[in-house]
């Protein structure tokens, strides 16, 4: 079964660095991009941007650009997004998801959340 | 690409037929997708290419049109269709842009 598993919630404070995991099993991690989705509380979902686990190109909405920064490990068939400097404003839910040969987000991970305290 | 869905909220009955729709800025083509989100769960992935249906997604989910105005059509609601759709543009590579949703709650 084809399967993205993430990473346990967070609790942290502002200025503080996270990294946070999004496990894939079932596929071959290296051949899909995986894109990241913000979902603050009761609000919508935001596209941040993917990065492509077989070179590690990686593409940011512009309103994530600087903010934050996707990673994979290929040996570990794992992709992350950190951030450097936690702001209150990051405390939200963060969904990975792979994007298909029809380039939609097919899978989906159970989602991470964030919260960030002042 | 600026997704717009309408209505924001819809107040419907179990067995109606109903029709949400999705507006793109400008042309997507077909490069248009579905997706379902209850409560504390991830989104699921309901129709991809403006019209296919995902893999085990009832026959009552449709979804119809392309360029810039698109429709997804649920033909007799079920009590577990209660939730909220988002629609998402994957044509502007890769500034990709999801919409705001629509959430269908029980009249």
């Amino acid at each position: 079964e084809e399967q993205l598993v993430q990473s346990g919630a967070e609790l942290k404070k502002s200025g503080e660095s996270l990294k946070i995991s999004c496990k894939a099993s079932g596929y071959t991690f290296r051949t899909y991009w995986i894109g990241w989705v913000r979902q603050m509380p009761g609000k919508g979902l935001e596209y941040m941007g993917l990065i492509y686990p077989g070179d590690s190109d990686a593409r940011y909405s512009p309103s994530f650009q600087g903010r934050v920064t996707f990673s994979v490990d290929r040996s570990m068939d794992t992709a992350y997004v950190q951030w450097n400097s936690l702001k209150a404003s990051d405390t939200a839910k963060y969904f990975c998801a792979r994007r298909s040969g029809f380039h939609d987000f097919d899978v989906w991970g159970q989602g991470t959340m964030v919260v960030v305290s002042s | 690409v600026v997704m717009t869905q309408s209505p924001a909220t819809l107040s419907v009955s179990a067995g109606e037929r109903v029709t949400l729709s999705c507006r793109a800025s400008q042309s997507v083509n077909n490069k248009l997708a579905w997706y379902q989100q209850k409560p504390g769960q991830a989104p699921r992935l309901l129709i991809y290419g403006a019209s296919s249906r995902a893999t085990g997604i009832p026959a009552r989910f449709s979804g119809s049109g392309s360029g810039t105005e698109f429709i997804l059509t649920i033909s007799s609601l079920q009590s577990e269709d209660f939730a909220v759709y988002y629609c998402q543009q994957y044509s502007d590579w890769p500034l990709y842009s999801f919409g705001q949703g629509t959430k269908l709650e029980i009249k």
